[in-house]
């Protein structure tokens, strides 16, 4: 069963920082892009960032670009985002993404149980 | 930045009526176009990708089409289990982007 599992959410000051873990089971990691999607409270969905197989090449929204790192460690079958300068509009559920192919560009077949980012002071 | 823009925002539905709801993209994306349903509390579901194709274990009352610039959801027959919100999401470039959202509510 493919499975996908976030970590790493909690309260930050604006400012702050905060690293989100995604475990990944269940299929070949290695061969499928992954992605980072947040939904604000009461709000819409929003892709954040991008990474493809190998961890060449990285893709960002322009709203986090500059602040939020994406990685993966596919070895060990984990996605990372590291998220720096936290604002209050990063207040969000963050979900983890397994593209539905290999392609870095693609939707979104398989999608963790979501982590709640708050920054507030 | 390709736009997704989808209608309705909202619609009332019985059980047992068709509804459809539209995606339109602001510029040309091939069949790049994906739809997921998603309910409260929960994370999304991948309904169909690339625009017409069924995900495997979607119930076939779901269906897409379109192609280019303007697509579809069409539900056949509504069952109390689709009563959800339903989005839209290219996968043509990057940054992906994914329309407001259609909220199917019970009539």
């Amino acid at each position: 069963e493919v499975q996908l599992l976030e970590s790493g959410g909690g309260l930050v000051q604006p400012g702050g920082s905060l690293r989100l873990s995604c475990a990944a089971s269940g299929f070949t990691f290695s061969s499928y892009a992954m992605s980072w999607v947040r939904q604000a409270p009461g709000k819409g969905l929003e892709w954040v960032s991008g990474i493809s197989t190998s961890g060449g090449s990285t893709y960002y929204a322009d709203s986090v670009k500059g602040r939020f790192t994406i990685s993966r460690d596919n070895s060990n079958k984990w996605l990372f985002l590291q998220m720096n300068s936290l604002r209050a509009e990063d207040t969000a559920v963050y979900y983890c993404a397994k593209g539905a192919g290999s392609s870095s560009s693609n939707c979104f077949d398989c999608w963790g149980q979501g982590t709640l980012v708050t920054v507030s002071s | 930045d390709i736009q997704m823009t989808q209608s309705p925002s909202s619609v009332s539905a019985s059980v047992g009526d068709r509804v459809t709801i539209t995606c339109r993209a602001s510029q040309v994306i091939s069949d790049w176009l994906g739809w997921y349903q998603q309910k409260p509390g929960k994370a999304p579901k991948l309904l169909i990708y690339p625009a017409s194709t069924l995900q495997s274990g979607v119930p076939s009352r779901f269906s897409g089409g379109g192609f280019g610039t303007d697509f579809t959801l069409t539900i056949s027959s509504l069952q109390p289990e689709d009563f959800a919100t339903y989005y839209c999401q290219q996968a043509n470039s990057f940054p992906l982007t994914f329309g407001g959202g259609t909220k199917v509510e019970i009539k």
